[in-house]
């Protein structure tokens, strides 16, 4: 079936311009994490949704990013005003419901972002 | 603040070697140590541990855990050039059951 899907794969933007990344996860995965990784570094997290609950937004860096999930599908991250610092390769991952979390993590193929 | 560190940081090595990647983690309330192989982008799930002492095994692959020493390691026998990947050890810990804080990996090449 059908994986995580990351759009776009690739993103080049300039400095102080704003950035959408889109996630689609798997359908029916209820859990669903964003994680950034800059060059030669281990995934950082960023924020994790869980059903209807409240995100966890703690690994946001600043508050030039956000993220939604709409309609407990979709989800998009969101950079303000981008600095060349946030470039690196923004992962997605989702959980199925009733997985062991955080064990089951279907990840996405990510989006390298290039601020120039 | 929980640390994990992968060493080494990069290994090249011919096919048929075997080789052992490291992971030594510093955590409170330690939950679970995971192991993933990332090539491109995607990482892809290799082993969960969360006992000392046992060995999780997958084809050439294989795992453990020293929950007294604070360190995993990920053996990978009779290597092949598809098994060149960056190799991420994670661990999850603390007040949430699904944060984990990963390492920067090893970056292994297998040579022909």
């Amino acid at each position: 079936g059908a994986g995580v899907s990351q759009s776009p794969s690739n993103k080049v933007t300039e400095k102080g311009k704003d950035v959408e990344l889109r996630c689609d996860p798997i359908s029916g995965h209820t859990a669903l994490y964003w994680y950034r990784q800059s060059l030669g570094q281990g995934l950082e997290f960023l924020i994790y949704f869980q059903g209807n609950s409240a995100p966890d937004k703690s690994g946001l860096p600043s508050d030039r990013f956000s993220a939604e999930r709409t309609g407990g599908s979709v989800s998009t991250l969101t950079i303000q005003r981008t600095q060349q610092e946030d470039s690196a390769v923004y992962l997605c991952a989702s959980i199925p419901a009733g997985a062991q979390i955080p064990y089951e993590q279907y990840f996405g193929p990510g989006t390298r972002l290039t601020v120039t | 603040e929980d640390k994990v560190v992968q060493s080494p940081l990069s290994l090249v090595v011919h096919e048929g070697d075997t080789v052992t990647l490291n992971c030594s983690y510093e955590v409170t309330n330690f939950r679970s140590l995971l192991w993933y192989k990332q090539e491109k982008k995607a990482p892809t799930f290799l082993f969960m541990l969360t006992s000392s002492g046992i060995e999780k095994k997958s084809g050439r692959l294989s795992s453990i855990l020293d929950k007294k020493e604070l360190f995993s390691i990920l053996n990978i026998t009779a290597t092949q050039t598809g098994d060149s990947a960056v190799y991420l050890c994670a661990e999850g810990s603390g007040g949430s059951n699904y944060k984990l804080t990963f390492g920067k990996g090893t970056l292994l090449t297998v040579n022909p």
